[in-house]
């Protein structure tokens, strides 16, 4: 149990675009998502919080008009990078959080490049 | 400052032989402890957490960790290697769900395994 999916795994796209990343828990109701980026080498720094139905919570220094976070359902989440640039080009990882509420389960994470 | 510290940012270990993970925390409450595993690519894997009582705790895959309050630790075992356990070993320390959930972790170490 306690399945997290994200998709895409990999996305290439040209600067300018924007590019949505999904994520989704298979298998219980995740109340609470995060999302975070890891650079190569490098730990996961949290950029925003997310609770079903309210407005994500993003960390210091994470700008919320260029990651767009939407959680509309208990089970999906989706974190749109608007007019990406190639400084964003990165691995966002999603996790999720329900009824073991202490535990996050992670994605398989979205490898972004833009060129 | 809550923060978690691993002091070694690479190991390599002989197939069969022990392994220790080093973890060490800084945190205001009693905390919630976990070690997560990360394949090249891909997300994390929960391997273990701490969140009160016995202060030994297995997990999957063989490992087991210790929490010591006395020294901020939460270090993670294992007492023969595989090679498959080659990977990138994060210990991070979380909030308590009703306070937010959050998750800091280490800089995490890499595992290399001799055969």
């Amino acid at each position: 149990g306690a399945v997290v999916s994200q998709h895409p795994s990999r996305v290439i796209c040209k600067s300018g675009t924007s590019v949505k990343i999904e994520c989704r828990s298979l298998d219980f109701q995740a109340t609470t998502m995060f999302w975070y980026r890891q650079f190569p080498k490098q730990s996961l720094m949290l950029m925003a919080t997310s609770n079903e139905g309210s407005k994500a919570t993003y960390e210091q220094g994470v700008e919320k008009d260029k990651f767009l976070i939407n959680h509309a359902s208990l089970t999906l989440s989706t974190l749109t990078v608007t007019s990406a640039h190639p400084e964003d080009s990165s691995f966002y990882i999603c996790s999720a959080s329900g009824q073991t509420k202490n535990i996050q389960y992670f994605g398989a994470g979205t490898r972004l490049s833009v060129l | 400052a809550q923060s978690v510290t691993q002091p070694d940012i690479h190991i390599t270990v002989s197939e069969g032989a022990s392994l220790e993970l080093r973890c060490n925390y800084s945190y205001g409450a009693t905390p919630y402890l976990f070690w997560y595993v990360q394949s090249p690519g891909q997300g994390l894997q929960l391997l273990l957490k701490y969140f009160s009582g016995d202060t030994l705790v297995q997990g999957i895959k063989g490992f087991e960790a210790e929490f010591k309050r006395s020294q901020s630790s939460f270090n993670l075992r294992k007492p023969s290697v595989h090679w498959s356990d080659a990977a990138e070993y994060f210990c991070a320390v979380g909030a308590p769900y009703n306070q937010g959930g959050k998750l800091i972790f280490g800089q995490g170490t890499e595992l290399s395994v001799k055969p």
